[in-house]
């Protein structure tokens, strides 16, 4: 079973502060990690991606890969309270195929 | 671009009844994903299609479940007979290459069967 496990939280950040989600994957020949963002009620939204060790900035989010470390994590800076949401990491395994496995989220509340 | 898009947004069935889903993925992309989602189990893939093709349909729960995609731009879930454990959020999802492979996601059909 490839499974991709993350903390459920919730994860509470005051405003304005750095928020951390990590994230670790169990198919060690993973080559595509995503982040995704669900608010309440709604769909998931792709945020971020990265296929090679290292970091990924996009404005205030940042991405992180460690393939070594099977570890992949979400850092968002200056957190306001609209990031408040649940956030997926989820992993294309290996295999051919182009099939995500999604973690069960973490939910993060950002508080004013 | 409209994004995907799924219908109905709401279902509302009774027991037994058989529902079915659409989806309308971007056009252009060559996967197709049908998830449901659940408070208890979070995200779980039940079907995909890979230029049309059923790929892999392990996660699709029980014969009652079927899933076609007869053509590039549109899909259906078929449940029939439903049951009130069916109840949950279906997401239709579509990727490419151009995307990385990330996933876009329709706005789900909240379906509850009674």
């Amino acid at each position: 079973q490839k499974e991709v496990e993350q903390n459920s939280g919730p994860l509470s950040v005051p405003e304005g502060a750095i928020a951390s989600l990590n994230c670790t994957y169990s198919d060690r020949g993973s080559q595509s990690f995503f982040w995704y963002r669900q608010y309440s009620g709604k769909s998931p939204e792709l945020i971020m991606s990265i296929y090679s060790n290292g970091d990924k900035e996009d404005g205030r989010f940042t991405a992180q890969l460690n393939k070594a470390s099977q570890y992949v994590s979400l850092l968002i800076r200056d957190s306001q309270p609209s990031d408040s949401a649940t956030y997926l990491c989820a992993v294309i395994n290996s295999g051919g195929y182009q099939k995500v496995t999604f973690g069960t989220g973490t939910k993060l509340q950002v508080i004013p | 671009d409209a994004g995907v898009i799924q219908s109905p947004r709401h279902e509302v069935t009774e027991m037994g009844q058989e529902v079915t889903l659409r989806c309308k993925p971007i056009s252009g992309h060559d996967y197709l994903f049908w998830y449901r989602q659940t408070m208890m189990r979070g995200l779980e893939l039940l079907i995909y299609f890979n230029n049309n093709v059923p790929i892999d349909d392990s996660g699709m729960p029980e014969d009652r479940f079927s899933a076609k995609m007869p053509n590039a731009s549109f899909s259906t879930l078929k449940i029939q007979p439903s049951e009130p454990r069916d109840s949950a959020v279906y997401f239709c999802a579509s990727s490419t290459t151009g995307t990385g492979y990330g996933y876009t996601f329709g706005s789900g059909t909240r379906l509850t069967v009674v």
